[in-house]
């Protein structure tokens, strides 16, 4: 298997305009996690699916943050407006629904807005 | 969730083993110790829980003490490449998935 797949790896925008990270899971796993990484704040959990439905989206920061799982082999997290602060590394990780706290995470997409 | 508290930094010699400690003193019977690391520029990785027993895998061993009130991450022959930071979290298992808490870790230097 190729492990959780994301793109773009880097992203570099200009505040204001919207940035669109993806994520393909690893095949069979029900449970689907967005994480952001940034020096100040670590690691946090923005938002995680189940089967494709959104369960807990409480760490999302704003309403300029959404996120989609329109079928099981695929997630979107979406930034409109971005904004400077939203500088940070974005992870995907995905877990088979038994062992849902071994999160196999991807490479992760650095986000840059100027 | 319980709080755990780890070292900042750590070294360690190639070829020898690496002991992370972590204290996890309100811990609840009910909740699992889990070990992630981080590479740099890479997501983390998972590499070992467990409850109340001790636990090895293919890369780590697990040692909870009896109170539970500890736990150390063995790695038993360290190697270049296990320069990270190690995470220990403390977190009940349910059937809804929950969200990890990510602390600072220790930062594992693997030194030639």
């Amino acid at each position: 298997d190729a492990g959780v797949i994301q793109s773009p790896r880097h992203e570099v925008t200009e505040m204001g305009q919207e940035v669109t990270l993806r994520c393909k899971p690893i095949s069979g796993h029900d449970y689907l996690f967005w994480y952001r990484q940034t020096m100040m704040r670590g690691l946090e959990l923005l938002i995680y699916f189940n089967n494709n439905v959104p369960i807990d989206d409480s760490g999302m920061p704003e309403d300029r943050f959404s996120a989609k799982m329109p079928n099981a082999s695929f997630s979107t997290l979406k930034i409109q407006p971005s904004e400077p602060r939203d500088s940070a590394v974005y992870f995907c990780a995905s877990s088979v629904r038994d062992t849902i706290y071994e999160q196999y995470f991807g490479p992760g997409t650095r986000l840059t807005v100027t | 969730d319980a709080k755990t508290t780890q070292p900042t930094s750590m070294d360690c010699a190639e070829g020898r083993a690496a002991n992370l400690p972590c204290n996890h003193s309100t811990i609840s019977g009910n909740e699992y110790v889990y070990w992630y690391r981080q590479i740099h520029s890479q997501g983390p990785q998972y590499i070992i829980h467990g409850l109340k027993n001790n636990e090895t895998n293919e890369m780590a061993s697990l040692i909870i003490t009896e109170d539970r009130k500890s736990s150390t991450l063995i790695l038993p022959h360290a190697t270049l490449r296990d320069t990270a930071v190690y995470y220990c979290i403390v977190r009940v298992e349910d059937n809804y998935g929950q969200n990890f808490v990510f602390g600072p870790g220790t930062r594992l230097s693997v030194l030639p």
